[in-house]
């Protein structure tokens, strides 16, 4: 247990549906992370928040809307999505997203695993 | 960021001690050595960092070279639950907001009983 939740572990949806993942941090920390690992590729940084707002996105399509009501949740929100988007969504969390090191260390939920049909 | 590179595998035996190896020959003054690990069905986890010298905590040790070239993340004794893909990233400080880690594809630790 990390004090990061995600849920659901296992989606499988069709492309033309709209469902969205939901990850929880019980940490107090500030800043909240969404990645993208597809099979056999690195983990890619899809978005960052930190107190709430957007300070990163790395060229996501639109598809795929974060939201960040407050500095414990984050969702991400998914549409008409592509079989190509298969692969596992990992939430993270930090104290900060500032020069720190301490308060830059990730702790990472375990993820959603999704499937597109 | 500065790039590292890792074996794609290694293998070690349970009880044994387990040397894992990164070389960055580009990193900076500025740049932190981080370690991470990901076990199967599970996000990464936090396991070390360090800047110049040899640091030690409950889950590992890592040596950093005299240059800062390399370093070497070291299992004491390994055991089967560490058994996961472990991942040497480098992580610049040195100045303003710097929240990415930029995962490469890491090292494949398989553990034998």
């Amino acid at each position: 247990e990390t004090g990061v939740t995600q849920t659901p572990r296992h989606l499988v949806m069709g492309m033309t549906n709209k469902k969205s993942l939901k990850c929880e941090q019980h940490l107090g920390h500030n800043a909240m992370y969404w990645y993208k690992q597809s099979a056999k590729k690195p983990l890619e940084l899809m978005f960052v928040y930190s107190l709430e707002e957007r300070v990163e996105n790395n060229s996501v399509p639109s598809r795929f809307s974060p939201e960040c009501p407050n500095s414990s949740h984050l969702f991400l929100h998914l549409h008409t999505l592509q079989p190509e988007d298969s692969a596992l969504y990992l939430c993270a969390s930090s104290q900060d997203d500032m020069v720190w090191e301490q308060g830059n260390i990730q702790y990472f939920g375990a993820g959603t695993r999704l499937s597109v049909l | 960021d500065a790039k590292t590179t890792q074996p794609n595998s290694m293998e070690s035996n349970e009880e044994e001690p387990v040397h894992l190896p990164c070389n960055h020959s580009t990193i900076s003054g500025t740049d932190y050595i981080h370690w991470y690990r990901q076990l199967p069905s599970q996000g990464p986890e936090y396991v070390i960092h360090g800047l110049t010298s040899n640091v030690n905590n409950r889950m590992a040790s890592l040596a950093i070279a005299e240059d800062r070239k390399s370093s070497t993340l070291i299992l004491h004794r390994a055991t089967l639950r560490d058994a996961a893909v472990y991942y040497c990233i480098l992580r610049d400080y040195s100045g303003g907001s710097n929240y990415k880690l930029t995962f490469g594809k890491g090292t494949l630790l398989t553990v034998n009983p």
